[in-house]
């Protein structure tokens, strides 16, 4: 059973609008969360981490967490052509002698000019 | 700050062919991963390692796959005799506690 779930599965938006992507961890263990953008040809890079209850920003990428429901959302503003790529929610274990991060199914994320 | 290297970058094989997969972390990081990634799928966690102990290899299909990070620095994960099902992106990735940072992956295609 996959312990993360991403939606939705693709995603077009026009240069210049609003993106959201959703996450959801069905493991009440698995409440640490990243966001990862892996462009074609490339290994997956980092956007963002979230941690705790509430929104997170960084530059045009917004992140926002409910631990009760364990749902991450990212919001990317003012999309780019550049933006373009698939992307992954990952979600780790609480801090413990583990380390073990898992990964969503992915958005595919296409920024239209 | 040198990233997370990995090699060969492609890889071609017949079915019941070996291959190696070699990997070098971010100095310092002591948590390697290694990932599968099938075509438009997430990566899928075959491996981890801290230092050279294997905290968790319960992904790994062990009659096949094998890990190992000798020295807690650079690891090699070896398919012994490779499956068409076995078709996919292998990532490495690195990390100094949450997180990772990943290298650009192999591609490894069973014919």
């Amino acid at each position: 059973q996959q312990k993360v779930q991403q939606s939705p599965e693709s995603l077009s938006v026009p240069e210049g609008g609003m993106a959201s992507l959703n996450c959801t961890s069905s493991d009440r263990n698995f409440q640490y969360f990243w966001w990862y953008r892996q462009h074609s040809g490339e290994g997956p890079k980092a956007l963002m981490s979230i941690f705790s209850d509430g929104d997170k920003k960084e530059g045009r990428f917004t992140a926002h967490l409910n631990k009760a429901s364990l749902h991450v959302s990212l919001h990317i503003r003012d999309s780019q052509p550049s933006d373009s790529a698939l992307y992954f929610c990952a979600a780790s274990e609480l801090p413990s002698n583990t380390n073990k991060v898992v990964f969503g199914t992915g958005t595919r994320l296409q920024v239209l000019p | 700050e040198a990233g997370v290297t990995q090699s060969p970058r492609y890889a071609v094989l017949q079915e019941g062919q070996a291959v190696s997969f070699w990997c070098d972390p971010i100095s310092g990081h002591d948590t390697l991963y290694w990932y599968q990634q099938p075509r438009d799928q997430g990566p899928q966690l075959l491996v981890y390692f801290r230092d050279e102990a294997v905290i968790d290899n319960s992904q790994l299909p062990s009659d096949r796959f094998s890990a190992v990070r000798p020295k807690g620095t650079n690891s090699t994960l070896k398919i012994q005799s490779a499956k068409q099902g076995d078709t996919a992106t292998y990532l490495c990735a690195s990390s100094p506690g949450l997180g990772g940072f990943f290298g650009p992956g192999t591609r490894l295609t069973v014919l």
